[in-house]
């Protein structure tokens, strides 16, 4: 299985901050890697696909990029909605395997 | 409204069995890859199970080989998980998610709110 891997595992920012969060899968997975918001007690929400594209309905705050085995998802200019947990998805390869997330708090 | 709504969690002991149904509606059903993925208490996300549109192909997770059946009634709308054997560390939030259908994408667009699932020892 490929194994995902993220950093850092927790971040503390203010709102308005940019913010970076790095994926790695342990082999490539070309552009197959999506990332997700998950917010206390809800399911999660679809940000980013195929590495770099916005989903639809998602502020263009949030962006995606990378190939292979390295990925970042940046988001510029933190809202209070923003803090929440990330996670990224390899879904190249069955099975689909998930990063162990990254929670984003208020500092 | 695209909509997934889970149900059939619930407590059940350890070695026992639990069938959960995932309703979708405000979309064509049968025109989706379906996916199963659980959260344990405080944990990350962990894929489960898929299955095609006409049900011809399933994938599981190998930990779950054997003991859990995806199947769906399309003519129902409806995604089905059946977890026989069930064993303490399957305690989670069972979701279900629909593979978006956009070219170039594998990604999980709509999700379930999720139905918990609770193996007592």
């Amino acid at each position: 299985d490929i194994q995902m891997t993220q950093s850092p595992s927790s971040l503390s920012a203010s709102v308005g901050d940019r913010v970076t969060i790095t994926c790695r899968a342990s082999q490539s997975v070309t552009k197959y890697l999506n990332w997700y918001r998950q917010k206390p007690g809800k399911a999660p929400e679809l940000l980013i696909y195929s590495a770099s594209t916005l989903q639809s309905g998602v502020p263009s705050r949030f962006s995606g990029s990378g190939s292979g085995t390295d990925f970042t998802l940046t988001i510029t200019s933190l809202h209070p909605d923003d803090f929440a947990t990330y996670y990224c998805q390899q879904n190249y390869i069955t099975p689909s395997t998930f990063g162990p997330g990254t929670t984003l708090d208020i500092k | 409204e695209v909509q997934l709504v889970e149900s059939g969690g619930g407590l059940v002991q350890r070695g026992g069995s639990l069938r959960l149904s995932c309703e979708a509606s405000g979309f064509t059903f049968s025109s989706y890859w379906m996916n199963w993925v659980r959260q344990a208490p405080g944990k990350g996300l962990e894929w489960v199970a898929n299955i095609k549109q006409d049900g011809s192909e399933k994938y599981y997770m190998d930990s779950m080989k054997g003991r859990f059946t995806i199947s769906r009634d399309n003519a129902k709308n409806s995604l089905y998980l059946q977890m026989n054997s069930l064993k303490v560390e399957d305690t989670a939030i069972y979701y279900c998610a629909r593979l978006q259908l956009e070219p170039h994408s594998e990604a999980f667009d709509i999700w379930g709110q999720g139905t918990m699932v609770t193996v007592s020892s």
